[in-house]
C-alpha cells in the first residue's frame, strides 16, 4: 500500500481481555516496529522485525505482550489479560532495509487503546 | 534514563519568528532523525543527520549535530502556524537496528 495501515484505529476493552492491533507495511519494506506512547510521553520501542524474525524484543514490558510477523508483511501486537496500564496508543512503523541509517521510517496512524 | 532528551518542552512563538529545539543523547550514534507529530497520532519523518555530518538543510528546516558534546538542533525559520506540533528528536544507536525517541518538544505558532 502507499502507506504503513494500522487496524483498528480505537478500540476499547475490558480489563483482563485479550487484544490484537494489526499492521499492514508498505510493500517490500523489510523492517518493521513497535512503539507505544501514553499520553503526552515520548515514544517506547517494544519490538522490531526483519523479515519474519525478531531480532530485537526487548522493549515488550511482559510475558503477556506478544508480537509475530507472517509472510514479511503484516504484523499483529498481542497484548494478553489487558490492564489499565496497557492504555496507549500503538505505533507500528516500517522500513526499507534494517537499521534507519538509509532513511527514516514511516509511521501509521497508530491504534488508540483503552482498558476499562 | 532516556536517550534522547529535548528542550525545551513547550515552546510557543508567533508566527514568522524562528523555532529552535534542542535534543541531547547519551551513547555514540549512527545518526539523528527529527520528526513532527500532529495530533498524537503518526509520525512524520522531517530529517536526518549522519554522525558524520555538521549540519543539513532541508526546506525552512535547518539541522545540526554536534557529536563531541552529543547534542543536535532542529532550527525551523519563519514558522507558520502548520508548524504547530510536538517535535521528536530519534537517534540510532551504534550496533542496533532501532531508533529511540525523546519526549519531544511541544511548539505552538501563535497567528
Amino acid at each position: 500500500g502507499a502507506g504503513v495501515s494500522q487496524s483498528p484505529s480505537n478500540k476499547v476493552t475490558e480489563k483482563g481481555k485479550d487484544v490484537e492491533l494489526r499492521c499492514d507495511p508498505i510493500s517490500g519494506h523489510t523492517a518493521l516496529y513497535w512503539y507505544r506512547q501514553s499520553l503526552g510521553q515520548g515514544l517506547e520501542f517494544l519490538i522490531y522485525f526483519q523479515g519474519n524474525s525478531a531480532p530485537d524484543k526487548s522493549g515488550l514490558p511482559s510475558d503477556r505482550f506478544s508480537a509475530e510477523r507472517t509472510g514479511g508483511s503484516v504484523s499483529t501486537l498481542t497484548i494478553q489479560r489487558t490492564q489499565q496500564e496497557d492504555s496507549a496508543v500503538y505505533l507500528c512503523a516500517s522500513s526499507l532495509v534494517g537499521g534507519a541509517f538509509r532513511g527514516g521510517y514511516t509511521f501509521g496512524s497508530g491504534t488508540r487503546l483503552t482498558v476499562v | 534514563s532516556q536517550q534522547g532528551e529535548e528542550d525545551p518542552q513547550a515552546l510557543s512563538i508567533q508566527e514568522g519568528e524562528n523555532a529552535t529545539m534542542n535534543c541531547s543523547y547519551k551513547t555514540s550514534i549512527n545518526n539523528l532523525q527529527w520528526y513532527r507529530q500532529n495530533s498524537g497520532r503518526g509520525l512524520v519523518h522531517l530529517i536526518l543527520i549522519r554522525s558524520n555530518e555538521r549540519e543539513k538543510h532541508s526546506g525552512r528546516l535547518r539541522v545540526t549535530l554536534d557529536t563531541s558534546k552529543k547534542s543536535s538542533s532542529l532550527l525551523i525559520t519563519a514558522s507558520r502556524a502548520a508548524d504547530t506540533a510536538s517535535y521528536f528528536c530519534a537517534t540510532e544507536l551504534q550496533g542496533a537496528q532501532k531508533l529511540v525517541f525523546g519526549q519531544g518538544t511541544r511548539l505552538t505558532i501563535n497567528p
